[in-house]
Formats: C-alpha cells, sequence, structure tokens
C-alpha cells in the first residue's frame, strides 16, 4: 500500500511561491509517475501535473503551464510542487497521488492552501 | 485539450435505488476513463479505471461501462455510504477531470 502526506505552508501572500512537498512511504518513488491535483472550495478537482522519475519527464495542465513545476527528490523519495504568482484563485486543498496507467491510485488527505495577505 | 461533461449534477435517490451517472468527452478518449467516489473532507477514492475495471475492494454493485466519447457508471442498490460525489478523469489526452456528480439522499 502506498502512502502520501502532503506538507507545507497553509498560507501563502499573493504573487509569491506556492510550494508543497509530497512524501511517499510503502513504495519507491522510481516506480510510479506522480501528480498533483487540487481543489477550490467547494468546487471539483482540478488535475496540475505529474512528473516522472525514471526520465525526468513532467507535463502540467495548459492552463498553469509556466507558472507550475514538478520535481522529484529520489535520496528523500519526496516529490514536489512549485507554483509562481499565486493569486486568491490558487486557493484549494491540493492533493498528491500516484498514477499507475495514469489513473490515480493512491491519494495523499490533501493539505489546505489559503493565499491571502 | 478534453473537456468532460458530467450529468446531471445532481442526482437525488433512495437506499437501494439504482444510480446512474453520465460522463461525456469533448473528444475519442477510447476506453480511457476512470471514476472515483469523493465523501466530504476526504480525498477521492479510484472505483474504476479503463472505463469497466473495478479498482480493489470496491463492490460488485459499481460497474462502468462505455467508450469514446460516452461513460457511464451505475451503482446498483445503493448503500448509504454511496452518497457521495463522483468524478470521472480520462487519460487519453494529458489528464482531465468532469465537474462531478453529486449522488444524494432523496
Amino acid at each position: 500500500q502506498v502512502h502520501l502526506l502532503e506538507s507545507g505552508p497553509g498560507l501563502v501572500k499573493p504573487s509569491e511561491t506556492l510550494s508543497l512537498t509530497c512524501t511517499v512511504s510503502g513504495a519507491s518513488i522510481s516506480n510510479y509517475y506522480w501528480s498533483w491535483i487540487r481543489q477550490p472550495p467547494g468546487k471539483g478537482l482540478e488535475w496540475i501535473g505529474y512528473v516522472y522519475y525514471s526520465d525526468g519527464s513532467a507535463d502540467y495542465n495548459p492552463s498553469l503551464r509556466g507558472r507550475v513545476t514538478i520535481s522529484v527528490d529520489m535520496s528523500k523519495n519526496q516529490f514536489s510542487l512549485s507554483l509562481k504568482s499565486v493569486t486568491a484563485a490558487d486557493t484549494a486543498v491540493y492533493y498528491c497521488a500516484s498514477l499507475k496507467y495514469m489513473y490515480h491510485f493512491f491519494w495523499g488527505q490533501g493539505t489546505q492552501v489559503t493565499v491571502s495577505s | 485539450e478534453t473537456v468532460l461533461t458530467q450529468s446531471p449534477a445532481t442526482l437525488s435517490l433512495s437506499p437501494g435505488d439504482r444510480a446512474t451517472l453520465s460522463c461525456r468527452a469533448s473528444q475519442s478518449v477510447s476506453g480511457y476513463l476512470a471514476w472515483y467516489q469523493q465523501k466530504p473532507g476526504q480525498a477521492p477514492r479510484l472505483l474504476i479505471y479503463d472505463a469497466s475495471n473495478r479498482a480493489t475492494g470496491v463492490p460488485a454493485r459499481f460497474s462502468g461501462s462505455g467508450s469514446g466519447t460516452d461513460f457511464t457508471l451505475t451503482i446498483d442498490n445503493l448503500e448509504p455510504e454511496d452518497f457521495a460525489v463522483y468524478y470521472c478523469q480520462q487519460r487519453r489526452d494529458l489528464l482531465s477531470f468532469g465537474g462531478g456528480t453529486k449522488v444524494e439522499i432523496k
């Protein structure tokens, strides 16, 4: 069973960079694709992007491309999300998840991030 | 970009009823579609992948069908724990989720 846990600041100021980390246990970071998803208050799920350790490839939601970077730290069995120039519209619960067959098989519990001055 | 449209937005049913949820893609996604269940305050849970394959531990009352642009999630004999929000997700063209269908108690 893969276990994922998100961590990072719960409050980010407008125009700054949102940074979150997902710590993986029960699996090696080198075995899967890894994904970030978010959910604004009272709304649906939005896929942010994914990364594959094997070749370092990543791809992102076109609506966020240019602001988002997802990277992997194999030594810590973690992967990270960086989202630049945030606004109130980036306020959401952020989830990390493992992808198998490009479906989200295992999810973290989610972490609330609020963008506010 | 492939847009997934789920209908209806809300489905009001009673325990024991059958629920039929629809997910329509703006272009063909072949059979590359999944369904997730989300309860309040919880992360989503994978139910069905590749249109009709149940994930480990998912009860047999959940079934998925469809291909191309039209997909259906059917829940037979609704149990109290099945009242939740359901999302579809495609993997044919990057990844994207539908807007969700809430199954509520009538």
